[in-house]
């Protein structure tokens, strides 16, 4: 099993959707948390980081930790095909950039 | 630099055949790390250098990968003997302390071994 799960889809959305985008762990020392956004044929841009549980808010991004179900979300409203890329969460223990564990991407997709 | 520059963009290898890929990273970046995403999967952690040593070399996947910084800056990761598995894009990234989360991706140097 690895560490961190996410469903690669791909997934398909209307324009104006809302979009939800999930991953599951299983190492419960994890404490940061981050989004990652990956347009095709693109290095990973950091989108959105959290500490611990609870939610954060960034325009139409949303974040949640779950830390007792050991699951994360990403909210995207008003999807926007600009937003058609790649999503990786990744997450660490101690907040050290060299220790993240990524998740393997989710595919998204936003119709005109 | 602006932002992290790898060369080459795409490089198409013979089996066998040596290959070195070339990070340039955002300038006064200390920390610089080298990761491996194969089709489907996610970012896989090779190695890791503060300046211009190596402290994590932990995920490095056989003998055949090395990497050197020289300056405190320029990369180089060498994979000897290619073999088809080695095929993938292979991403540099930097950051400016090691105990941040925010690091900043290169485009990626896109390998496929034949």
């Amino acid at each position: 099993q690895k560490e961190v799960e996410q469903d690669p889809g791909p997934l398909s959305v209307p324009e104006g959707a809302i979009v939800s985008l999930n991953c599951t762990y299983s190492n419960s020392a994890f404490q940061y948390f981050m989004w990652y956004r990956q347009y095709s044929r693109k290095g990973p841009e950091l989108l959105m980081y959290t500490y611990s549980s609870g939610n954060k808010e960034d325009g139409r991004f949303t974040a949640q930790v779950d830390k007792s179900s050991k699951y994360i979300s990403l909210f995207i409203r008003d999807s926007q095909p600009s937003d058609s890329a790649t999503y990786l969460c990744a997450m660490s223990v101690s907040g050290s950039a060299r220790q993240l564990t990524f998740g393997s991407g989710t595919q998204l997709t936003v119709l005109p | 630099g602006a932002g992290v520059s790898q060369s080459p963009s795409n490089k198409v290898t013979e089996k066998g055949k040596d290959v070195e890929l070339r990070c340039d990273p955002i300038s006064g970046h200390t920390a610089l790390y080298w990761y491996r995403q194969s089709l489907g999967q996610g970012l896989e952690f090779l190695i890791y250098f503060q300046g211009n040593s190596a402290p994590d070399k932990s995920g490095l996947p056989s003998d055949r990968f090395s990497a050197e910084r020289t300056g405190g800056s320029v990369s180089t990761l060498t994979i000897q003997r290619t073999q088809q598995e080695d095929s993938a894009v292979y991403l540099c990234a930097s950051s400016s302390q090691t105990g941040g989360n925010t690091i900043y991706f290169g485009e990626g140097s896109w390998l496929t071994v034949v």
